[in-house]
């Protein structure tokens, strides 16, 4: 099962752009990279996915790199509410197991 | 639009007792799954279906069961529930028949107790 790495933890301040990073060296060339965020006491959202180019929508931006072994998360300027964990994974493109790791907390100092 | 809906939102259970945990969702999803997270800990895929009639075992089965007899439904039974299975569990669906990178919809979670 492809994997997926990231830092347990990151700060930013309010209003400053976030740059939230995964690895996944076991990528398979057919492998979405998703990202989806838990805000405290709720489930899973989802925010944003991508095969190979970057990918823009109104929450985030995603950056893939041109190896596809890793990605970055981008927020544009955090804000409060977009305190949460940030999980990245691998959504295959055939089988239907989807294998969430710790994510990486963030957290946003007004 | 409800979405992914689970029932109840907290349970209290004594161990050995058994109980099953409901989910309901509305948007015709054929990929339906189970996970549980537990304090610190990302989620644990515990069972999945991917259409009526058809169940597969994730990362942590033992001590669940499933079934999926309608495409809208699929709970999850605690058969003979233990300390160690107090979690909060999330139900997901998706679509992955539309499109291949359907993204997963989640409840808002059953949190549960073991005592």
């Amino acid at each position: 099962d492809a994997k997926t790495t990231q830092p347990n933890s990151m700060e930013s301040n309010e209003e400053e752009p976030v740059h939230l990073p995964c690895n996944h060296s076991t990528i398979s060339g057919t492998d979405y990279i998703h990202w989806y965020r838990q805000l405290p006491s709720q489930g899973p959202e989802y925010v944003i996915h991508g095969l190979t180019s970057n990918v823009n929508n109104r929450m985030a931006s995603l950056a893939i790199a041109e190896d596809r072994k890793s990605s970055t998360l981008i927020l544009h300027r955090a804000t409060l509410r977009d305190a949460a964990v940030y999980y990245c994974i691998l959504r295959p493109s055939t089988g239907n197991q989807f294998y969430f790791g710790t994510g990486t907390s963030l957290t946003v100092i007004p | 639009n409800a979405g992914v809906t689970q029932t109840p939102k907290f349970q209290v259970l004594k161990t050995g007792q058994s109980m099953t945990l409901q989910c309901a969702q509305d948007m015709n999803h054929e990929y339906m799954s189970w996970y549980r997270q537990d304090p610190g800990m990302g989620l644990r895929l515990i069972h999945y279906s991917v259409g009526a009639g058809i169940t597969d075992q994730g990362e942590v089965p033992n001590g669940y069961n499933v079934s999926r007899s309608t495409t809208e439904d699929f709970p999850l039974r605690l058969l003979s529930a233990a300390p160690s299975q107090t979690s909060v569990y999330f139900c997901a669906s998706s679509s992955p028949s539309r499109a291949k990178n359907s993204p997963l919809h989640f409840g808002n979670g059953t949190r549960l107790t073991v005592t």
